[in-house]
């Protein structure tokens, strides 16, 4: 079968940095993607990673190692309004199907 | 600025029901995704679509059906709603690109009773 795992919950202060890990194992892959979703709203694209190694967007990172199935999301200095939900999801070999990670929900505290 | 707009932000009806979820986009994207996001389960695909009347079973499509006749209109239709589809559901769509960023709407939380 398909499956995306994540660590349900991190929890980390203002400032900080914090890493979110997410291996996968899926029938083929062609990339994976990182969303935020706050509560109440909609999911909002961070990044994409079709190949090997480190993507930077401002204080998002994103990184994918496909020879361990293996991505992680690191957001640096912290702030309060990124405490949300991350999911991962990997675009499989069936051309426009996602699967989706069960979320990461991140707690930053003052 | 891309808009994705879904026809109702809550929705209740009654086991057995027809129940029609649309769903516009106003950004010419080919693709189109109907999710239902449940608590610890993330976003899971119900159907996609690549194309005006082409459509595509995601991973939980029991249940469902779609339809697109237009490009920009992506409808999810419950033949006849149970409880257990009591969830949030939510519309995406995407263009032809190689960042792949799903643009998603603000979700329609249906109750079945």
């Amino acid at each position: 079968g398909q499956s995306l795992e994540q660590p349900s919950e991190v929890t980390a202060v203002e400032g900080a940095i914090v890493q979110i890990n997410c291996t996968y194992q899926t029938s083929g892959f062609y990339g994976l993607s990182w969303y935020q979703q706050h509560d109440g709203g909609a999911p909002t694209f961070l990044s994409y990673n079709a190949l090997d190694g480190l993507e930077e967007t401002g204080r998002f990172s994103s990184f994918l190692s496909r020879s361990d199935s293996y991505g992680y999301l690191l957001l640096q200095e912290l702030q309060m309004k990124d405490s949300a939900s991350y999911f991962c999801a990997v675009r499989d070999n069936y051309g426009q199907n996602f699967v989706f990670g069960p979320g990461t929900r991140l707690s930053v505290l003052p | 600025d891309v808009k994705v707009t879904q026809s109702s932000r809550y929705l209740v009806k009654r086991t057995g029901e027809k129940v029609f979820l649309e769903c516009v986009q106003d950004m010419d994207h080919e693709n189109m995704f109907w999710y239902r996001q449940d608590p610890g389960l993330g976003l899971r695909l119900i159907y996609f679509s690549y194309d005006v009347k082409m459509k595509e079973k995601g991973d939980i499509p029991e249940g469902y059906s779609v339809s697109r006749e237009k490009k920009e209109r992506f409808s999810l239709i419950l033949e006849s709603a149970s409880t257990n589809q009591t969830s949030m559901y939510l519309c995406a769509s995407m263009g032809q690109g190689t960042t792949y960023e799903q643009y998603f709407g603000p979700g329609t939380r249906l109750t079945v009773t």
